[in-house]
């Protein structure tokens, strides 16, 4: 069952415009949410995060946006830029203290055309 | 500074066979985490380790294992081989046990013939 879902296995985007990934999650005892990007031959990248008791986390052109009772969350790259193509996962976990782990969705392939 | 290191990059190994991979964290990390990542599917929790101890486990069988060692890097073995354990496996490390950013390495590709 999966607890984290990415229901768009792809994007494809102009240079400029703006992305928006996006992700739901059913485990209400989440608490904490991160996005990580990767490119082809390397590990996942930590992008952001936000925590629970936040709505909005920004970080230059990313920001992520938490809607708690709808269980959604999304990242929002502006403006986008080529280099930003690569395939994107929204991990949750629950708490950060002992047993932390990260539950990851399956990836939404971001393409941004010049 | 090195980012998360893992070996080997590649591995072909026939079923029944064990194999180990290693990770070294990021200096100064205490805290390894084994994910497995199949094809299409974004990375499943294998471990956590931290100070050389197990903290977490997922939902793998007791053919996958992994230890700590004092440097803080870490082995993943995986005993029995299976057609279905073919991945890519990925090491993260992290400063302290309940850190929320993970860094992971580049990943060890496993092929199960």
């Amino acid at each position: 069952d999966q607890q984290v879902k990415q229901n768009s296995p792809s994007l494809s985007v102009q240079e400029g415009r703006i992305s928006i990934l996006n992700c739901d999650y059913t485990n209400s005892m989440f608490d904490y949410f991160l996005w990580y990007k990767k490119y082809p031959a390397e590990g996942p990248t930590f992008l952001i995060s936000i925590s629970s008791i936040k709505d909005k986390n920004e970080d230059g052109r990313f920001t992520v946006f938490l809607n708690k009772s709808a269980k959604h969350l999304s990242l929002h790259i502006v403006p986008s830029q080529p280099g930003d193509s690569a395939v994107y996962f929204c991990a949750a976990s629950v708490g950060r203290g002992s047993n932390y782990k990260l539950t990851f969705g399956k990836g939404t392939l971001l393409t941004v055309n010049p | 500074d090195a980012g998360v290191t893992q070996s080997p990059t590649h591995l072909i190994k026939t079923r029944g066979q064990h194999v180990t991979l290693r990770c070294s964290p990021i200096s100064g990390h205490k805290s390894v985490s084994w994910y497995q990542q199949v094809l299409g599917q974004g990375p499943q929790f294998i471990f956590q380790y931290y100070e050389k101890e197990e903290r977490g486990r997922g939902n793998f069988p007791d053919r996958f294992s992994a230890r700590q060692f004092p440097n803080y890097s870490s082995e993943l073995n995986v005993n029995a081989l299976l057609l279905g354990d073919s991945a890519l496996y990925l090491c993260a490390s992290s400063f302290a046990l309940a850190s929320g950013e993970q860094y992971f390495g580049p990943g060890t590709r496993l092929t199960v013939t």
